[in-house]
C-alpha cells in the first residue's frame, strides 16, 4: 500500500516571501511520480508541478520548486515570492505502478496582504 | 475545448433513494476515476477505470457502483447502502500512454447533500 502525509493543516506566508509546504511518503515502488495539486475557493484541482521519481533533478514550474529526497521519501514544495492568487489547499499525491492516485490530506495556505 | 464535465455541481438526496452522477470526458483519455472529498479527509479513491467495460474498487467502494459503456462515459451510483453520502465528489481521467505520467485531470465536481 502507499500512503501519503501531510503533518501540516495550515500554513501562512507574507506576500512576496517563500513559503515551503511539507510532504512525506511511504511505497514500495521504485518506479513512481509525485505530484502538488492546488485547489482554491472554486474547488478546482489544478496541477502544480510533477516529479519523476527515477529523476534526481528537482522539478521547477515558474515560481514553484520541489525538494525531492528520494532515499528520506519526503516531497515538498517550495513557493517563492507569494502572490494572494496562491492561497488555496494544496495536496501532495503519489502515483505508483497500480495507477491509483493517493493523496494526502491537505494543506490550507493563506498569504497575509 | 478538452475537458472533464461533471453534472450536476449541487445535488440533494433524500434517505434510501440512489442517485447517479454524471463524469463525461472528451479528452480521448482511457483511465477515469471517482474520489470522495471530505473536510480533513484529503481525497479517498471510491472506483476507478483502465479500459472500457473493465473497472476496480478504490479504498472506499461500499455503498457505490460505477460502468463503464463507453470510454468518455464514467458515471457513479450512490446508493442507499451508503451511510454517509454528504460530500464532494470529483471526478478524473488520465491518459495511459508509455513513456510518461502527465497527472489526472479533474472535473469540477458534485456537492451531494443528504436531505
Amino acid at each position: 500500500a502507499q500512503t501519503v502525509t501531510q503533518s501540516q493543516p495550515e500554513m501562512s506566508v507574507q506576500e512576496a516571501e517563500t513559503v515551503t509546504l511539507s510532504c512525506t511518503y511511504d511505497t514500495s515502488e521504485s518506479d513512481y511520480y509525485l505530484f502538488w495539486y492546488k485547489q482554491p475557493p472554486s474547488r478546482q484541482m489544478i496541477l502544480v508541478i510533477r516529479q519523476e521519481a527515477y529523476k534526481q533533478q528537482n522539478a521547477t514550474e515558474n515560481r514553484f520548486s520541489v525538494n525531492f529526497q528520494k532515499a528520506a521519501k519526503s516531497f515538498s514544495l517550495k513557493i517563492s515570492d507569494s502572490q494572494l492568487g496562491d492561497a488555496a489547499m494544496y495536496f501532495c499525491a503519489l502515483d505508483g505502478a497500480n495507477s491509483k492516485l493517493t493523496f494526502g490530506k491537505g494543506i490550507t495556505l493563506s498569504v497575509r496582504p | 475545448d478538452g475537458g472533464i464535465t461533471q453534472s450536476p455541481k449541487y445535488l440533494f438526496r433524500k434517505e434510501g433513494q440512489n442517485v447517479t452522477l454524471s463524469c463525461e470526458q472528451n479528452l480521448n483519455h482511457d483511465a477515469m476515476y471517482w474520489y470522495r472529498q471530505d473536510p480533513g479527509q484529503g481525497l479517498r479513491l471510491i472506483y476507478y477505470s483502465q479500459i472500457v467495460n473493465d473497472f476496480q474498487k478504490g479504498d472506499i467502494a461500499e455503498g457505490y457502483s460505477v460502468s463503464r459503456e463507453k470510454k468518455e462515459s464514467f458515471p457513479l451510483t450512490v446508493t442507499s447502502a451508503q451511510k454517509n453520502p454528504t460530500a464532494f465528489y470529483l471526478c478524473a481521467s488520465r491518459r495511459t500512454l508509455t513513456g510518461g505520467n502527465y497527472g489526472y485531470t479533474f472535473g469540477s465536481g458534485t456537492r451531494l447533500t443528504v436531505v
